[in-house]
């Protein structure tokens, strides 16, 4: 198995622009997390699907932020418009189902700088 | 809140010594603790779980410990190696969500 895929791996982008990150979660995995990571803060749940279906997005910083999960194989979150205060590593995992203690399996991290 | 903190942001080790990490929470106890290995430049990987009910869980060379009573989770690292230096990150879970929370993550150096 590839593992979790996260697309692009690195993104520069100027201050007001939209910023969609990609991820493809392993296969047969049914539960995808977003996490944003930053020296200060550390690792921080943005929100996670359990079949496809948001469960807690409570961790969504604003209304700039956005996530969709349209399939069992692909989900994006989006930034519109992002802001310097965005810039971060932002990491996708995914874990199986059948209970709460299934360890998650992390993406790359696509690393956001914003101008 | 469901808080969980790792006391030491970094730790640095002789090579053959054994590193202890701490990872202590607030409030209630969660149902399981997690450990996870991130190298520089990647995501976290899983290392060990251990449960509420257990004490200790092994690993090969790791070990984690889970004390309710100090609301506390120590991880060892026996006979560390240089390739044992990365940053380590605790996670609480519970019981009816697969949702994680992390601490912050410690970096350890083992120093040949």
């Amino acid at each position: 198995d590839a593992g979790v895929i996260q697309s692009p791996r690195h993104e520069v982008t100027e201050m007001g622009q939209e910023v969609t990150l990609r991820c493809k979660p392993i296969s047969g995995h049914n539960s995808l997390f977003w996490y944003r990571q930053t020296m200060m803060r550390g690792l921080e749940l943005l929100i996670y699907f359990n079949n496809n279906v948001p469960i807690d997005d409570s961790g969504m910083p604003e209304d700039r932020f956005s996530a969709k999960m349209p399939n069992a194989s692909f989900s994006t979150l989006k930034i519109q418009p992002s802001e310097p205060r965005d810039s971060a590593v932002y990491f996708c995992a995914s874990s199986s189902g059948g209970g709460d203690l299934n360890e998650q399996f992390f993406g790359p991290g696509t690393r956001l700088t914003v101008l | 809140s469901q808080k969980i903190e790792q006391n030491s942001e970094a730790l640095n080790i002789q090579e053959g010594k054994t590193a202890t990490l701490t990872c202590n929470y607030t409030n209630y106890s969660p149902a399981y603790l997690q450990w996870y290995r991130q190298d520089p430049g990647r995501g976290p990987v899983f290392l060990l779980l251990i449960r509420e009910n257990e004490k200790e869980k092994r690993k090969e060379r790791l070990k984690v410990t889970f004390d309710t009573t100090l609301k506390q989770s120590l991880f060892h690292i026996t006979a560390s190696q240089p390739a044992d230096s990365a940053t380590y990150l605790c996670a609480r879970g519970q019981t009816g969500a697969n949702n994680l929370f992390f601490g912050t993550g410690t970096r350890l150096t083992v120093i040949p």
